[in-house]
């Protein structure tokens, strides 16, 4: 079946530093995309979604890539705070009824 | 303040025990999902309600049951059957039900004495 994956489990970073966190897909008919943040022992939070008609969108301090010649999604954080230390999930709308969830990436920012 | 409330934050259950998993909603929307995370892991659907009255089977819908009797409300049944249920629940919420962005509780966490 269609899965989305991450490149890397983990991620360690300086306080201060640029964050990116990366995503792969394969259901090429995927037209929606979200990032979400989960803290330990907490629900996911959403961080900024993207149609399949954009290239990138920008939030606050976050950017979200889309690559949709390479099947690639990505999370730019910027200017990383210890208070972003979780696990970001990425997830694609591939069956139309619902969203299937990446693996995570767990980002720890050292201070 | 609209949201997601699931109870209890964390649920023990004997063998051979059902137990029950509360999560309402009062944000109005049309569907509710239920997933369940395993330790750094990625969520995993097990069943979801587009309508009251109505839901799907997910990808791990073996040894848990539903029920959508209310648009507020969406139940998780763990049973006997589901062998291995020690894991963090998380209950969500979305408009339409059509792949849209979710909203999610603050989970329970099971496990097995």
């Amino acid at each position: 079946g269609e899965s989305v994956g991450l490149h890397l489990p983990t991620l360690s970073v300086q306080e201060g530093d640029n964050s990116i966190i990366n995503c792969a897909y394969s259901n090429s008919a995927s037209d929606y995309f979200i990032w979400y943040k989960q803290e330990s022992g907490k629900g996911p939070q959403f961080i900024i979604d993207i149609r399949s008609n954009m290239d990138k969108r920008q939030g606050q301090r976050v950017t979200v890539l889309l690559n949709k010649t390479v099947k690639h999604l990505s999370l730019q954080i910027a200017a990383t705070q210890p208070g972003d230390s979780a696990v970001y999930f990425c997830a694609e709308n591939s069956s139309g009824s619902r969203l299937t969830f990446g693996e995570g990436t767990q980002l720890t920012v050292n201070p | 303040d609209g949201g997601i409330t699931q109870s209890p934050k964390y649920l023990f259950r004997k063998e051979g025990q059902n137990v029950t998993l509360s999560c309402e909603q009062n944000l109005n929307h049309d569907a509710m999902y239920w997933y369940r995370q395993d330790p750094g892991q990625g969520l995993r659907l097990i069943y979801y309600s587009q309508i009251v009255n109505d839901f799907q089977k997910g990808d791990i819908a073996e040894g848990y049951s539903v029920s959508r009797e209310k648009k507020e409300s969406f139940p998780l049944t763990v049973t006997s059957a589901q062998k291995n249920p020690t894991a963090f629940y998380l209950c969500a919420s979305s408009i339409q039900g059509k792949g849209e962005k979710l909203f999610f509780g603050s989970g329970t966490q099971l496990s097995v004495l």
